[in-house]
C-alpha cells in the first residue's frame, strides 16, 4: 500500500539558511500534519492542514511556514535556520475524523551546522 | 488540554517473556488512544488504537492494549517478547472532535528485549 512520502530524506544547511521539506500524503487522505522530533524527544506537533486550509497550529516557530497544495501535497518552509532546528521532521496524513489513524512518513533529517 | 504519561523511560525483558509498556492519559471528553513504534532512524509505525467498543484492542505484530477508563490507562502488552520488538514505543492521545485534532505523544519508552 502507498505510504506517506517525504523528501528529501536528509538535508544539511548552514545557520541562517532556508530549507524546504516536501510531503506527499497517502492517496485520498485529506489531512496533512507536520511534526518535529528533536534528538531523544517525543514528536511535537507543528501544524496541520485539511483540504488545503490550515486546521490546527501547534508549536511552529514564526520562522516556519507551511501550505498544502491543490494536489494535497504539503511543504514546510523553514527560514533563518538555527542550530536548534536540527531534528527529524515528520509528515503524516489521515482522513478527516479524530478516530481515523494518522500514518507517518519516514521523516526528513535536517542538520543545521 | 490532553496529555500522555509514559512512566518508564526504559523497559527490559527477556525474550519469550510477556512485556508491558505503561501509558496513562488525560483528556477532556472521550479519548482516542494510539500506540506507535519507532525503530532507529525510522518513521513512526502505527500499532493499534482504541476508539470505542471492547476495552482489549489487538494490533500488529501480536501486540494488544487494554483501555481502562477508571484508571485512565492504555497499557501495551505482548504475551511473548521477541528480540525484534526492541524499539521506541510511543503512546498518543487525540481528543474527540468532529474535525482533525492532532496526536499528542508521550515521552516514549525504550523497550529492550534480551535474548
Amino acid at each position: 500500500a502507498a505510504g506517506v512520502i517525504q523528501s528529501p530524506r536528509h538535508l544539511i544547511k548552514e545557520k541562517r539558511e532556508t530549507a524546504t521539506l516536501k510531503c506527499y500524503p497517502i492517496p485520498r487522505h485529506d489531512t496533512v500534519y507536520w511534526y518535529q522530533q528533536g534528538p531523544g524527544q517525543d514528536p511535537q506537533f507543528l501544524i496541520s492542514f485539511y483540504e488545503k486550509m490550515q486546521s490546527d497550529k501547534g508549536s511552529i516557530p514564526d520562522r516556519f511556514s507551511a501550505q498544502q497544495f491543490s494536489d494535497y501535497h504539503s511543504e514546510l518552509n523553514m527560514s533563518s535556520l538555527e542550530l536548534g532546528d536540527s531534528a527529524l521532521y515528520f509528515c503524516a496524513s489521515s482522513l478527516r475524523g479524530s478516530g481515523n489513524t494518522i500514518y507517518f512518513g519516514e521523516g526528513s533529517w535536517l542538520t543545521v551546522v | 488540554a490532553q496529555s500522555v504519561a509514559q512512566p518508564e523511560d526504559q523497559v527490559n525483558v527477556a525474550e519469550g517473556n510477556p512485556l508491558t509498556v505503561k501509558c496513562t492519559y488525560s483528556v477532556s471528553g472521550n479519548p482516542y488512544l494510539f500506540w506507535y513504534v519507532q525503530y532507529p532512524n525510522r518513521g513512526l509505525q502505527f500499532l493499534l488504537k482504541y476508539i470505542t467498543g471492547d476495552n482489549l484492542v489487538k494490533g500488529s505484530y501480536g501486540f494488544e492494549a487494554e483501555f481502562n477508563k477508571s484508571q485512565t490507562s492504555f497499557h501495551l502488552k505482548k504475551p511473548s517478547a521477541l528480540v525484534s520488538d526492541s524499539a521506541l514505543y510511543f503512546c498518543a492521545v487525540r481528543r474527540w472532535n468532529s474535525g482533525n485534532t492532532p496526536l499528542v505523544f508521550g515521552k516514549g519508552t525504550r523497550l529492550s528485549v534480551i535474548a
